[in-house]
């Protein structure tokens, strides 16, 4: 079956240590995003990619960082300088940025403590 | 930039309408929108691109004035099942998708 899978679902980590989420797609999607999501703050963007090897800012790009060394795959990384990291993330794959529907992930839960 | 939706929150009795509007500062290429029930991934519902068109999912239909910069997602003699969170999303020339705050809609018997 074709979708997006975020893994793992909660993670937990201790203030000042780096944490990377997982985001796969086998939708054979060229662009993915990621999102993170606050209660009544919605989903606020923070890296998105088109193609492999590139990717953008988005709205709340600082203390993360990203890669797309494969079309497939669109790790993130918490770093120790996002200040308030626990949240909860989204990642999402399109066919084509803008124009075409997203598929979510289920999410991952972070909690750091 | 956030796209802007209103109202916040909503609350119905089985088989009343509402109107969920979300307006952009930027130029608009196109505007998604997506529900989602608590603890769930969003689920799209529609998506309109430039040209004003007017899309339809059961009872649910949307609108796109891109010269305004803004839609509105129409929900139509409500059930239960629509209960959640909406949210439209809207892409520019830059191609970000970019989410507004969401708008919860509690549907009751």
């Amino acid at each position: 079956d074709g979708g997006i899978t975020q893994s793992p679902k909660y993670l937990f980590r201790k203030e000042g240590q780096n944490v990377t989420l997982s985001c796969e797609q086998n939708l054979n999607h060229d662009a993915m995003y990621w999102y993170r999501q606050d209660p009544g703050q919605g989903l606020r963007l923070i890296y998105y990619s088109q193609i492999v090897n590139d990717f953008q800012k988005g709205d709340i790009a600082e203390g993360y960082s990203v890669s797309r060394e494969k079309k497939e795959s669109f790790p993130l990384t918490v770093t120790s300088a996002q200040k308030n990291p626990t949240a909860f993330y989204l990642c999402a794959s399109s066919g084509y940025t803008g124009n075409t529907e997203a598929f979510f992930g289920q999410g991952t839960r972070l909690t750091v403590v | 930039q956030q796209p802007v939706q209103s109202p916040q929150a909503v609350i119905l009795r089985e088989g009343e309408d509402a109107v969920i509007n979300c307006s952009s500062s930027k130029a608009l290429y196109s505007v998604h929108w997506y529900r989602q029930k608590h603890g769930e991934a969003p689920v799209f519902l529609m998506i309109l691109l430039k040209g004003g068109e007017q899309k339809g999912h059961e009872k649910i239909s949307a609108s796109f004035n891109e010269k305004k910069q803004q839609s509105s997602l129409y929900l139509t003699a409500s059930q239960l099942s629509y209960s959640g969170t909406y949210f439209c999303g809207t892409a520019s020339n830059d191609y970000k998708l970019s989410f507004g705050a969401g708008t919860t809609v509690t549907v009751r018997a």
